[in-house]
Order: C-alpha cells, then sequence, then structure tokens
C-alpha cells in the first residue's frame, strides 16, 4: 500500500533552517511528483511546490522562492524539503502529498511540526 | 495567482439535511484539452491531512461515501453532502491545480 512517512517534529530558531523528510513506499517513486503543503496554527492549507523524484526538477511557490529547497534521494524513495531564514510565522505542520497528472492527492503524510521559537 | 473563495466560512446542518458548500475561482480551472476541471475537495479533521473527497470537480474518490458528491466547472463549484452524518463534522477546502502555484479555499467548517 501506497505510504508516506514523514520524519519527527521540529523546533528551530528564528533564521535558522530545517530540514525535513518523506519517505515514499508502496508505489513506483519516480513515477509520481511530490507536493509540500503547509497549515499554521488554526489556519487553512498553503502550497509550497513540488519536486518530480525522477528528474530532480522543482516549481516552487513564488511566496518561498530563494528559502525553499526540494531534493529527492531515489536510493532510498526519500524526498526532503528545506526551508532557510526560519522566521514565527513558519510555524506550521508540513505535509507531504503524492500528486497524479488529474490533480489527485490521495496519498499524504502524517505532517511534521516546524516550531520556530526563539 | 488563482484565487479560491469558498462559501460559507461556516455552516451549521441538522443531522441528516442536506450540506451545500461553494466554491468560487478567480480563473477558469477547466481545461481546454481533455475538458476537465482541475479542481478537488478535500475534507480535513483536527490532527488528520487532508483526505481527498473528490477530483476533477465531480470524480468522487474511492472508498468516500456516496452522500458526497461534486458539481460545477468552469469558474463555479459546489459540494454537496446529501445527509450530513455525525462523522462528516470537519473543516473542508477546494483546490484548483490547474495553474501553480496550486492554490486552495479558506475552508468552510461544516458543524452539526
Amino acid at each position: 500500500q501506497v505510504q508516506l512517512v514523514q520524519s519527527g517534529a521540529e523546533v528551530k530558531k528564528p533564521g535558522a533552517s530545517v530540514k525535513v523528510s518523506c519517505k515514499a513506499s508502496g508505489y513506483t517513486f519516480t513515477a509520481y511528483y511530490i507536493h509540500w503543503v503547509r497549515q499554521a496554527p488554526g489556519q487553512g492549507l498553503e502550497w509550497m511546490g513540488w519536486i518530480n523524484p525522477d528528474s530532480g526538477g522543482t516549481n516552487y511557490a513564488q511566496n518561498f522562492q530563494g528559502r525553499v529547497t526540494m531534493t529527492r534521494d531515489t536510493s532510498i524513495t526519500t524526498v526532503y524539503m528545506e526551508l532557510s531564514g526560519l522566521r514565527s510565522d513558519d510555524t506550521a505542520v508540513y505535509y507531504c502529498t503524492r500528486g497524479e497528472n488529474t490533480g489527485r492527492k490521495a496519498y499524504w503524510g502524517q505532517g511534521i511540526l516546524v516550531t520556530v521559537s526563539s | 495567482d488563482i484565487v479560491m473563495t469558498q462559501s460559507p466560512d461556516s455552516l451549521a446542518v441538522s443531522l441528516g439535511e442536506r450540506a451545500t458548500i461553494n466554491c468560487k475561482s478567480s480563473q477558469s480551472v477547466l481545461s481546454s484539452s481533455n475538458n476537465k476541471n482541475y479542481l478537488a475537495w478535500y475534507q480535513q479533521k483536527p490532527g488528520q491531512p487532508p483526505r481527498l473527497l473528490i477530483y476533477w470537480a465531480s470524480t468522487r474518490e474511492s472508498g468516500v461515501p456516496d452522500r458526497f458528491s461534486g458539481s460545477g466547472s468552469g469558474t463555479d463549484f459546489t459540494l454537496t453532502i446529501s445527509s450530513l452524518q455525525a462523522e462528516d463534522v470537519a473543516v473542508y477546502y477546494c483546490q484548483q491545480s490547474y495553474r501553480t502555484p496550486e492554490t486552495f479555499g479558506q475552508g468552510t467548517k461544516l458543524e452539526i
């Protein structure tokens, strides 16, 4: 069965960087893009971008350009999302999700709470 | 960017009654190449990731009860729950994936 398992919660200071992971299993890793979506406490969903695990190509939302880097390691079917220059308003749950050409996103990771606090 | 606007922001419906949530996009999300609307609906309960209900505006995801249905085309879409059950209490989001950045509506909180 398809699974996306994310790494554990993180606490970071303002200005630091965080790198979180999303391990995929149960399907051909290189066949589907992985998207990242975040949700601040009590707020809605915000799309951050995607990575093509086959080519490594990326597409980032303008809001995160210059601060976000998505990478992958095909040998361990894992995708990473690194966010730099952390601010308090980056405190959020970060989700990875498998995207399809239909727009369908049926599989999500459990989410990672990243807390930015001095 | 395509702006997604949901209405209402919150909704209270009696058990067994119909619930209707609307979603309007600032631009059409209908693809002329395949005549599909790139509009999905998600349900989110506290502490859980979003759950896909509907994609392509009206295609129900496998395992989703048939009381959930989606309709609409172009810029105006609707999610309907035909007979509300207690387990349907959640926040519902629409999302367009026609253009990047993909964008979500602000969410609609559904209560009994």
